[in-house]
């Protein structure tokens, strides 16, 4: 089993839809979660990170269930510039040291 | 401007002739990553570096080497490139505040070929 899993995709959703992204990741002791954002052929961009309690900005809200051990992205009012690939990253021990990255969702929001 | 620098941003090279990428940051960031992106399989750590002179593996090490000697900078070496390190690779730093999650910041990217 991968370490971090993530529904490839792509997604492809009309504007103003909402969607919602999982991701799942194996070792039970991790301890930071984040969603970042990549555009074709550039670098990640810190998204938000997700907290026990679940956090939201703006039109996304992340949440994290530690018991199934699963991530989610919920993504409102979807515009054409949320088009990008979203990476699920997490951090197992040895903590701020050791990233480890899901392969990705690719979202095409479509006029 | 706040930011992660690498050079060069492509490169072609062939098997075996070393090679040195270079990875900037203005940031005074202690920790700073390397790392392979490859399709359907995501970024992969290679090295990561939590200060000076400190360096540990990532999950993807070989055939490569790193060095630390300055806090901003950290290159990445191919000391004999092979076909299977043609990869885009990204160069990522962060501070390491205590009890915060700490973001990653990325350079823009090498994209490297070995023939």
């Amino acid at each position: 089993r991968k370490e971090v899993e993530q529904d490839p995709g792509p997604f492809n959703v009309p504007e103003g839809a909402t969607v919602a992204f999982n991701c799942t990741y194996s070792n039970s002791a991790s301890q930071s979660f984040f969603w970042y954002r990549q555009d074709c052929r550039k670098e990640p961009k810190l998204l938000m990170s997700v907290y026990s309690s679940g956090n939201e900005d703006g039109r996304f809200t992340a949440q994290l269930n530690r018991a199934s051990q699963y991530i989610s992205l919920l993504i409102r009012d979807s515009k054409l510039s949320d088009s990008a690939t979203y990476l699920c990253v997490v951090n197992p021990p040895p903590y701020g040291q050791n990233f480890v990255f899901g392969p990705g969702t690719r979202l095409s929001v479509l006029p | 401007e706040a930011q992660v620098t690498q050079n060069p941003r492509y490169l072609i090279t062939v098997t075996g002739k070393k090679l040195t990428v270079t990875c900037s940051q203005n940031m005074n960031h202690e920790y700073m990553s390397w790392y392979r992106q490859d399709p359907g399989l995501g970024l992969r750590q290679i090295y990561y570096s939590m200060n000076v002179e400190v360096t540990d593996k990532g999950d993807v090490p070989e055939g490569y080497k790193v060095s630390r000697k300055e806090k901003r900078n950290f290159p990445l070496i191919l000391e004999s490139p092979s076909p299977n390190q043609t990869s885009l690779y990204f160069c990522a730093s962060s501070s390491l505040r205590q009890g915060a999650y700490n973001e990653q910041f990325f350079g823009p990217g090498t994209r490297l070929t070995v023939l």
